[in-house]
């Protein structure tokens, strides 16, 4: 099922951190996270199989609570090329399909 | 470059037309899936093909029907185009049937006047 991001929108100064969470109701196998700058495809950014798993490149990182059925992303010390909007893709455990679910996405703003 | 080509980038039809989308997703990859993003929208889900067979649909309307062919391309089309229908449709291609990471191709620009 679809997950809830939250927040919907963040404004920041360059420089300041971010964080973008990303719930199911159901059970999950995966999380997904993409960027998309606006008019452009979403760009694949991680992906993450193990609850308790931490994955991260640049200063951009995400967690996954599998208990909770929840993920994470931080964006540290944002950079202006960080805007975009974020999108969690979730994988339902137990899925027959395996299909990906999108939330309707976090705008991020940085401003210089 | 995500290896996903989409074709056309931008095209305005009128109401009532009917137009094609074509994806070649890539290479290697056998599951192509197409999505919806309207304005201030986020990405909705209409259909997916695994090796040349449906798998999964979304929230396809009635007047859209899609294919994938044995050289792994798909065409979207849309027909009685309405106003509403005016979206970027992406393409996306994964390696295995579920699960994996989905790339998105750039997207078709359809406006509908």
């Amino acid at each position: 099922q679809q997950p809830v991001q939250s927040p919907q929108a963040v404004i920041l100064r360059e420089g300041e951190d971010a964080v973008i969470n990303c719930s199911s109701s159901k059970a999950l196998y995966s999380v997904h996270w993409y960027r998309q700058k606006h008019g452009e495809a979403p760009v694949f950014l991680m992906i993450l199989l193990k609850g308790g798993e931490q994955k991260g490149h640049d200063k951009i990182s995400a967690s996954f609570n599998e208990k909770k059925q929840q993920s994470s992303l931080y964006l540290t010390a944002s950079q202006l090329s960080y805007s975009g909007t974020y999108f969690c893709g979730t994988v339902d455990r137990g899925s027959t399909l395996g299909r990906l679910y999108f939330g309707r996405g976090t705008q991020l703003t940085v401003w210089p | 470059d995500s290896g996903v080509t989409q074709t056309p980038k931008h095209l305005i039809t009128a109401t009532g037309q009917r137009v094609t989308l074509r994806c070649s997703p890539r290479s290697g990859d056998l599951s192509v899936y197409w999505y919806q993003q309207s304005l201030d929208q986020g990405l909705q889900f209409l259909i997916q093909y695994y090796n040349g067979e449906e798998r999964a649909k979304g929230n396809i309307l009635e007047r859209f029907s899609a294919q994938q062919f044995p050289d792994l391309h798909s065409e979207l089309n849309l027909s009685s185009l309405e106003l509403g229908d005016s979206a970027l449709y992406f393409c996306a291609s994964s390696e295995a049937p579920s699960g994996n990471t989905i790339y998105f191709g750039e997207g078709s620009w359809l406006t509908v006047v």
